[in-house]
């Protein structure tokens, strides 16, 4: 069954580094997504990217987030000066339309 | 907008008894609704979906959800709770006209007690 894929599993970063958090969505799949989990917490939504551009964004993503589909495969979060409170799991996602996203397993992020 | 809201952020059940989440929507569209299960230090992985066909909507590993219009719910139920169904259950919601993100409650930790 077709997976979406995101590298590295886990990352530790110092604060006030830059970070980005790689994902291989499904080949067929025209939306892409961004979502975190702070540890114990809802899964929230970050960002959307469809016909190489950003569909919606929300308040979390602010400018130190950017998002970027680089080579047709890759989708790739960056965090440009990274934050104590930016630790969480960041999950990828990619869907067909409405029909259900797939998620990939995430890539822990810890800020020190 | 779209909204769901789980009631009881943690469930406790015995092996072999029901279980039973609870879910309640609110979508200004006909919404597309959907269940996902979190193990420890895992991903999401998708449970079940409604979207539009029929009201009960069956899933993988013996989960069920029924979506109930007139109650705005779209409660996901097992008969028999089995000791590996210990995990975070998260209700999900999107509305069918566009796409406008998914949009998550806040999680149901559901233990097992042997």
């Amino acid at each position: 069954e077709p997976e979406v894929t995101q590298t590295p599993s886990h990352q530790v970063t110092q604060m006030g580094q830059e970070v980005i958090l790689r994902c291989v969505p499904i080949s067929n799949h025209l939306y892409f997504y961004w979502y975190r989990q702070i540890l114990g917490q809802k899964v929230e939504f970050l960002v959307s990217f469809y016909n190489n551009e950003i569909s919606e964004k929300s308040e979390i993503f602010d400018d130190q987030f950017s998002v970027e589909r680089p080579d047709g495969s890759n989708f790739t979060l960056k965090i440009r000066s990274t934050k104590l409170e930016d630790s969480a799991m960041y999950f990828c996602a990619s869907s067909v339309r409405d029909s259900g996203y797939t998620f990939g397993s995430g890539t822990r992020l810890t800020v020190v | 907008a779209q909204s769901v809201t789980q009631l009881g952020s943690h469930v406790s059940v015995s092996e072999g008894a029901l279980v039973l989440l609870r879910c309640n929507y609110s979508s200004s569209v006909p919404p597309y609704l959907f269940w996902y299960v979190q193990y420890p230090n895992q991903g999401l992985q998708l449970l079940l979906k409604y979207t539009s066909a029929a009201t009960l909507v069956k899933g993988i590993n013996g989960f069920e959800a029924e979506f109930k219009k007139s109650e705005t719910s779209f409660h996901l139920t097992k008969p028999s709770a089995h000791m590996s169904d210990a995990a975070e259950y998260f209700c999900a919601v999107i509305g069918i006209s566009g796409n406008t993100p998914l949009v998550f409650g806040k999680g149901t930790r559901l233990s097992v007690i042997a």
